[in-house]
C-alpha cells in the first residue's frame, strides 16, 4: 500500500537553527499538510497547500514557517530560527480526492536544544 | 475553535473484553475519523464516517456517526493485545482536521 515517507526521523538542532523537514507524500495525491504533536499532547494542524500554495494555516503557523513543494515528489516545512518549543513531532499528511481521509506519515521528531 | 472531546484519558481492559470509546463536540460536523496511534509511528486511519446515522464496520472495529451530528463512537470487540494504542477521533471541514486528545487503550493479557 502506498504510504507517506518523511525524513529524517529524528532531527535535534540547536536554538535559533533552520530546519528542514522532509516528506514525500503517496504519489496522486494531491492535497499536502503538516501537523505537529507535542509529546503527549494532541495532533495540531500547521497548514494545508494545494496547487502550489497555502490553503489554510494555522495560527501557529507564523512567519518562522514555511512550505515548498520544489519538485514533483517533495513537500518540505522549513522552520528558519528554531525555538525550545518547536519541539514536537511533526507529521507531514496527504489525500488524493477532496473530502477524502488523510494518510499520516511516521513523522520526524525534531528536538530543540 | 472548533474541539472534539474524548473522554476518559485512559482506558484499561482485559484480554477479549470489548471496549467502546465516545468522542463529542459543541459543533455539527460532516465527517468523523477514528485514528490509531502507536509509538513512535504517524495517526492510521481506522474507519471514515461521512453521513449522520452511518454504522461501519472494519473486522473488531464498528463506528457510528451520531444523528445530531455532535458524536461519534467506537467500538472495539473481543480485544486483543495489538490494541494498545492511543484512538483519536477527527474531524473537520475542506483543508483541516481537528483531532480530539485521544484515548490511551491498554490491554492486559
Amino acid at each position: 500500500e502506498p504510504e507517506v515517507t518523511q525524513t529524517p526521523s529524528h532531527q535535534v538542532t540547536q536554538m535559533g537553527q533552520e530546519v528542514i523537514l522532509r516528506c514525500v507524500p503517496i504519489s496522486n495525491h494531491l492535497y499536502f499538510y503538516w501537523y505537529r504533536q507535542i509529546l503527549g499532547q494532541k495532533v495540531e494542524f500547521l497548514v494545508s497547500f494545494y496547487n502550489n500554495e497555502i490553503s489554510e494555516k494555522s495560527e501557529i503557523f507564523d512567519d518562522q514557517f514555511s512550505v515548498e513543494r520544489p519538485d514533483g515528489s517533495n513537500f518540505t516545512l522549513k522552520i528558519r530560527s528554531t525555538k525550545l518549543e518547536d519541539s514536537a513531532m511533526y507529521f507531514c499528511a496527504s489525500r488524493g480526492q477532496y473530502n477524502s481521509p488523510l494518510h499520516f506519515g511516521n513523522g520526524t521528531r525534531l528536538t530543540v536544544t | 475553535g472548533q474541539q472534539l472531546n474524548q473522554s476518559p484519558q485512559s482506558m484499561f481492559i482485559q484480554e477479549g473484553e470489548d471496549v467502546s470509546m465516545n468522542c463529542t463536540s459543541s459543533s455539527i460536523f460532516n465527517t468523523w475519523l477514528w485514528y490509531k496511534q502507536e509509538p513512535g509511528e504517524g495517526p492510521v486511519l481506522l474507519i471514515a464516517l461521512y453521513k449522520a446515522g452511518e454504522l461501519t464496520s472494519n473486522g473488531r472495529l464498528t463506528a457510528q456517526f451520531g444523528i445530531t451530528r455532535k458524536d461519534s463512537f467506537l467500538n472495539i470487540s473481543a480485544s486483543i493485545p495489538s490494541d494498545v494504542g492511543i484512538y483519536f477521533c477527527a474531524s473537520g471541514a475542506n483543508s483541516k482536521l481537528t483531532f480530539g486528545k485521544g484515548i490511551t487503550l491498554s490491554v492486559r493479557p
